[in-house]
């Protein structure tokens, strides 16, 4: 079993500071990880996502994320935040594996608010 | 505008009543998924189809009874929902269940489900 813990549910954060969103899973077997965001009153869109090679995948909207597999976490990183990534964001993972589960397990969520 | 689109956006429904959501895909996908999604809690996965056929069902109560016509339309018909059910309903596609997790999830802006 799989399952994906998300260790702050709200980061409060200034406009153009840097911001680092906790992500750490659980998995016997390789996973694929991922990050979304989900706007308000919106569906959820890819950030990024990690399937192999370097540990360090960039995404849209200027944000990065580092697999390190030793510490079995995925954290997500920005430099700069602008007022428009006030947001909701989610990590995620799926088995890479043939296990027969195809669908992806979230954390709950981390809401990123940005103040001006 | 992801390709993916639900409808009806927001619905308010009785105990008694009956109602259905609807997912449409326009990505050329195989693959489609219902989530749901509580305050404060993971997104939780509920079904899943691959070329029409359920490949999964999430321990999800008889009261949500899903249909997939085609590769391309899913349903989620309601009846005799309890207010806990009240949540954000997601649809999401993806290319086709192979190579396990690796595929894309695009996902729909949600059905906002209220049950009084």
């Amino acid at each position: 079993a799989q399952s994906v813990t998300q260790l702050d549910s709200q980061v409060p954060v200034f406009e153009e500071a840097p911001v680092e969103l906790r992500c750490n899973y659980s998995s016997s077997v390789s996973v694929y990880l991922f990050w979304y965001v989900q706007y308000p009153n919106q569906g959820l869109q890819l950030l990024l996502k990690y399937l192999s090679g370097s540990t360090l995948v960039k995404g849209i909207n200027g944000f990065e994320a580092e697999f390190n597999k030793s510490q079995t976490s995925f954290h997500l990183r920005k430099p700069s935040v602008h007022i428009s990534d006030t947001a909701e964001y989610f990590c995620a993972v799926s088995d890479q594996g043939n296990t027969g589960r195809r669908a992806l397990t979230f954390g709950s969520g981390t809401r990123l608010q940005v103040q001006p | 505008e992801t390709g993916v689109t639900q409808t009806p956006r927001h619905l308010v429904m009785g105990m008694t009543n009956k109602k259905s959501l609807k997912c449409e895909q326009h990505l050329g996908h195989n693959a489609m998924y219902w989530y749901k999604q509580s305050a404060k809690k993971p997104l939780e996965l509920m079904f899943v189809y691959n070329f029409k056929e359920q490949t999964e069902n999430n321990s999800v109560p008889s009261r949500f009874s899903p249909e997939c016509p085609n590769s391309s339309h899913l349903f989620l018909h309601l009846h005799t929902l309890q207010p806990e059910d009240s949540a954000l309903y997601l649809c999401a596609s993806s290319r086709r269940i192979v190579e396990s997790g690796r595929n894309i999830q695009y996902f729909g802006a949600g059905t906002r489900l209220s049950v009084l």
